[in-house]
């Protein structure tokens, strides 16, 4: 079946340490997105990536990092620099193309104690 | 992108139509208005887009009015699986972000 995962579901860390999340599509699309989505909140857009090996911050990208080394493939790392990190951490991808909707995954929560 | 406005919450009863409104007057000529919905605990889910005509899918129908400055999403017959966040969102076209607002939460009762 042709889809977004993100892994794992739950994630816990302790306050300073790096976390990295996972993001993998086999449904081809060029483009990918992270966002966040703070309780109650609508999603806020972290990073997105038109193509393999380029990506670009969204509105919210500081103490996050992010790779496209490959096209099936976009992980988001949450650095001890982001202040507020626990947060519901959703990906998408898209094919190329005006009018074409995103597809999100199941999103991973992340908790830092 | 144009800035939407939607009620924070609605109520619907099993097997009626759910009619969720959103104003966007100030949406422009290149921009498209998208709905969403997102599940509890998952994913944005989409569901349809129209720019100036009336549509139509599985889902859900969209009323779009003559002066483009507001929409209404109509789910024909909704059912207790349709409980969820509707978010209506104005986008250019080739644009890449969605920008979400807070969305309607929508509940529908037995």
């Amino acid at each position: 079946d042709g889809g977004i995962t993100q892994s794992p579901k739950y994630l816990f860390r302790k306050e300073g340490q790096n976390v990295t999340l996972s993001c993998e599509q086999n449904l081809n699309h060029d483009a990918m997105y992270w966002y966040r989505q703070d309780p109650g909140q609508g999603l806020r857009l972290i990073y997105y990536s038109q193509i393999v090996n380029d990506f670009q911050k969204g509105d919210i990208a500081e103490g996050y990092s992010v790779s496209r080394e490959k096209k099936e493939s976009f992980p988001l790392t949450v650095t001890s620099a982001q202040k507020n990190p626990t947060a519901f951490y959703l990906c998408a991808s898209r094919t190329s193309g005006h009018h074409n909707e995103q597809f999100f995954g199941p999103g991973t929560r992340l908790t830092v104690l | 992108d144009a800035k939407t406005t939607q009620p924070p919450s609605m109520d619907c009863a099993e097997g009626r139509a759910a009619n969720l409104p959103c104003n966007h007057s100030t949406i422009s000529g290149n921009e498209y208005v998208y709905w969403y919905r997102q599940i509890h605990s998952q994913g944005p889910q989409y569901i349809i887009h129209g720019l100036k005509n009336n549509e139509t899918n599985e889902m859900a129908s969209l009323i779009i009015t003559e002066d483009r400055k507001s929409s209404t999403l109509i789910l024909p017959h909704a059912t207790l699986r349709d409980t969820a966040v509707y978010y209506c969102i104005g986008r250019i076209q080739g644009a890449q972000k969605l920008v979400f607002g807070q969305g309607t939460r929508l509940t529908i009762n037995p």
